[in-house]
């Protein structure tokens, strides 16, 4: 059964950087058929994309974080990581990571996040 | 970016109860559409893929219909653990969006 593991502080202090890495376990990460990402979700409010990352490194980020997002991937460790820069109390969120299963279509690849992380709860906070 | 409007925000019924959860997206998105299911403390679970798919493992009684702009979760009859919060997904544009939830409670 595939298992996704969020890691990282649990406080940042504003303007700092949000780190974050995601452990996959029961599935290579190197797969063809998936994307990986990061949805994050502040208290009392719903769910937000934050960006997408595919085994060969190439990514896709929501225009909202405005270029503050950066996301890698360790293949040789089933591993991908997020970076978020210049942190806000506005950044304080539940951070999930999540396993996205890609179909091509005629007009283009849709994807749904089918496996989930229990995802972990960053403060940004002096 | 496709904006998604779910009713109703909360809904309280009992168990044994058919409940209906909609999901409206501003713009159409075929049937590219996927609903989930969140708990405190727990992995969220996709229930629905492309509108109207159980997922493996999901049970029966949970249902998904709708395509272009409108679409539904019904449960046919809620047991004890269906109590969670439901959110849809659009995943038409690569830029995912979310509805912004649905918190289905103990009558």
């Amino acid at each position: 059964q595939l298992q996704l593991q969020e890691s990282g502080p649990g406080l940042v202090k504003p303007s700092e950087t949000l780190s974050l890495t995601c452990t996959v376990s029961g599935g290579p990460i190197s797969s063809s058929t998936y994307y990986w990402g990061w949805i994050r979700q502040p208290p009392g409010k719903g769910l937000e994309w934050i960006g997408s990352i595919y085994y060969t490194g190439s990514t896709s980020y929501s225009p909202s974080l405005k270029g503050r997002v950066t996301m890698s991937v360790d293949a040789s460790n089933d591993q991908f990581s997020l970076r978020v820069s210049s942190v806000t109390a506005a950044d304080t969120a539940v951070y999930y990571c999540a396993r996205l299963k890609s179909v091509i279509a005629f007009d283009g690849v849709h994807s749904h996040f089918d496996f989930w992380g229990q995802g972990t709860l960053v403060t940004v906070s002096s | 970016d496709i904006q998604m409007t779910q009713s109703p925000s909360t809904l309280s019924a009992s168990v044994g109860d058919r409940v209906t959860i909609t999901c409206r997206a501003s713009q159409s998105i075929d049937t590219w559409l996927a609903w989930y299911q969140l708990k405190p403390g727990k992995a969220p679970k996709l229930l629905i893929y492309k509108a109207s798919n159980l997922q493996s493992g999901v049970p029966s009684r949970f249902s998904g219909s709708g395509s272009g702009t409108e679409f539904t979760l019904t449960i046919s009859s809620l047991q004890p653990d269906d109590f969670a919060t439901y959110y849809c997904q659009q995943y038409n544009s690569y830029l995912y969006t979310f509805g912004q939830g649905t918190k289905l409670e103990i009558k």
